[in-house]
């Protein structure tokens, strides 16, 4: 089983700074399948980040995803009142699919 | 627009059974690989079961292996979750997500339910 680990567990940013979450697999993830999802409370995730960089639907880009082996990032350029959230990275290339534990953006 | 409506949750006790429900609408669900992912309460993501888009291969957590069965209805566009020998730590949100292809592996998840909840306690 790949596992994921993210870091920080918690960033503390203000709107307007920039925000950058690490995503470590223990294994290298094949082809790029990883994906990067926000949620807030009380709602279900949503995807951002598929194929390691490349932006879902609708997402603005000030969300953008590098990486490749075993190490990814979720970058966000300059964050939003409404980017305050919990972000997870998961693959979906090896079985079973794994999720990392989440990295809380909270408002400094 | 495509649509995930999760349903069947509910109180149930240690060892009983539960049938989660998704409906899906919006899509051709009959050639999109569909997944059940929960989360318990204060918790992170959990993978729980996939299915392939033609019911032809599925998939199981390890902690969910014997216990749970995921299949589908294509003529109905309806995901199913039955659950059995239920325990404590089952209890969690259930998250109908629908696959980005018709496989559960190397697609991502890109249409997510709302999600039911799941309590399991006497």
């Amino acid at each position: 089983e790949i596992v994921l680990t993210q870091s920080p567990g918690t960033l503390s940013l203000s709107p307007g700074e920039r925000a950058t979450l690490s995503c470590r697999a223990s294994q290298s993830v094949s082809s790029s399948y990883l994906a990067w999802y926000q949620q807030k409370p009380g709602q279900a995730p949503r995807l951002l980040i598929y194929g390691a960089s490349s932006r879902a639907t609708g997402i603005p880009d000030r969300f953008s995803g590098s990486g490749s082996g075993t190490d990814f990032t979720l970058t966000i350029s300059r964050l939003e009142p409404e980017d305050f959230a919990v972000y997870y990275c998961q693959q979906y290339g090896s079985s079973p699919m794994t999720f990392g534990q989440g990295t809380k953006v909270e408002i400094k | 627009e495509v649509q995930l409506v999760e349903s069947g949750g509910g109180l149930v006790q240690p060892g009983g059974s539960l049938r989660l429900s998704c409906s899906a609408s919006g899509f051709t669900f009959s050639s999109y690989a569909m997944h059940w992912v929960r989360q318990a309460p204060g918790k992170g993501l959990e993978y729980v079961s996939a299915i392939s888009s033609n019911g032809g291969s599925t998939y199981y957590a390890d902690s969910v292996k014997g216990r749970f069965t995921i299949s589908r209805d294509n003529s109905k566009n309806t995901l199913y979750l039955q659950m059995s020998s239920l325990r404590a730590e089952d209890t969690a949100v259930y998250y109908c997500v629908r696959s980005s292809g018709y496989r559960a592996y190397y697609y991502y998840m890109d249409v997510w339910g709302k999600g039911t909840t799941v309590t399991v306690s006497s």
